[in-house]
């Protein structure tokens, strides 16, 4: 069974940069397929921040491109995220999430707060 | 960009009824790359069904998807208690690469 677990900061100040790391479990992530975050601002709706195939090979929402960066780690089993100059707008729960037929497998989300 | 529009926003029914629920693309989209999902508060979304009408792993038969070009439907059959939460389409391979539509809550009656 494939596991992802995020971990990293709840609260970020802003102009900041949010950095999260998805552990993943279960699977090779080097092994194939998309690994993605997600995120939910509260009381909306899921928005595409960007993914990373297993090559390396990055995509990412062209709202949030010039913010956002995503690597792999294969020795550690992990992905991570950095979004940088974070506002008050940027406060959701943050998910990662493994794309193979679809988002099969999600983390249980981490919520992350833009604040001073 | 490709806009997922989701109907109705929110469907009021009971237990033991038929829901239907409707997602429209603003451009046509690859069946292969249609999803439905199913999130309750508090809990990450499910993935229900992929490739527009294949469940996934240890979703009940209640559930079911249809649809093609810029038209999809998620059918839940007779609903159960567990069946009211909001549920989300999704499409792959259209810039953004990953679009959402912005779901439709199922509530109960």
């Amino acid at each position: 069974q494939v596991q992802l677990q995020e971990s990293g900061p709840g609260l970020v100040k802003p102009s900041e940069t949010l950095s999260l790391t998805c552990a993943v479990s279960g699977y090779s992530i080097s092994s194939g397929f998309d690994w993605g975050w997600i995120r939910q601002p509260p009381g909306k709706g899921l928005e595409w921040i960007g993914s990373i195939h297993h090559s390396g090979s990055t995509y990412y929402n062209p709202s949030l491109k010039s913010r956002v960066t995503i690597s792999i780690d294969t020795s550690k089993n992990q992905f991570s995220l950095k979004l940088s100059s974070v506002t008050a707008a940027d406060t959701a729960v943050y998910y990662c999430a493994w794309y193979k037929s679809a988002f099969d497998y999600w983390g249980q989300g981490t919520r992350v707060t833009v604040s001073s | 960009e490709i806009v997922l529009t989701q109907s109705p926003g929110t469907l009021s029914l009971s237990p033991g009824e038929r829901a239907t629920l409707s997602c429209r693309a603003s451009q046509s989209i690859s069946s292969s790359y249609l999803a439905w999902y199913q999130q309750k508060p508090g809990q990450a979304p499910r993935l229900l069904i992929f490739g527009a009408s294949s469940r996934a792993t240890g979703i009940p038969d209640r559930f079911s998807g249809s649809g093609s070009g810029t038209d999809f439907t998620l059918t839940i059959s007779r609903l159960e208690p567990e069946d009211f939460a909001v549920y989300y389409c999704q499409q792959y391979g259209s810039s953004p690469l990953y679009t959402f539509g912005q779901g439709t809550k199922l509530e109960i009656k």
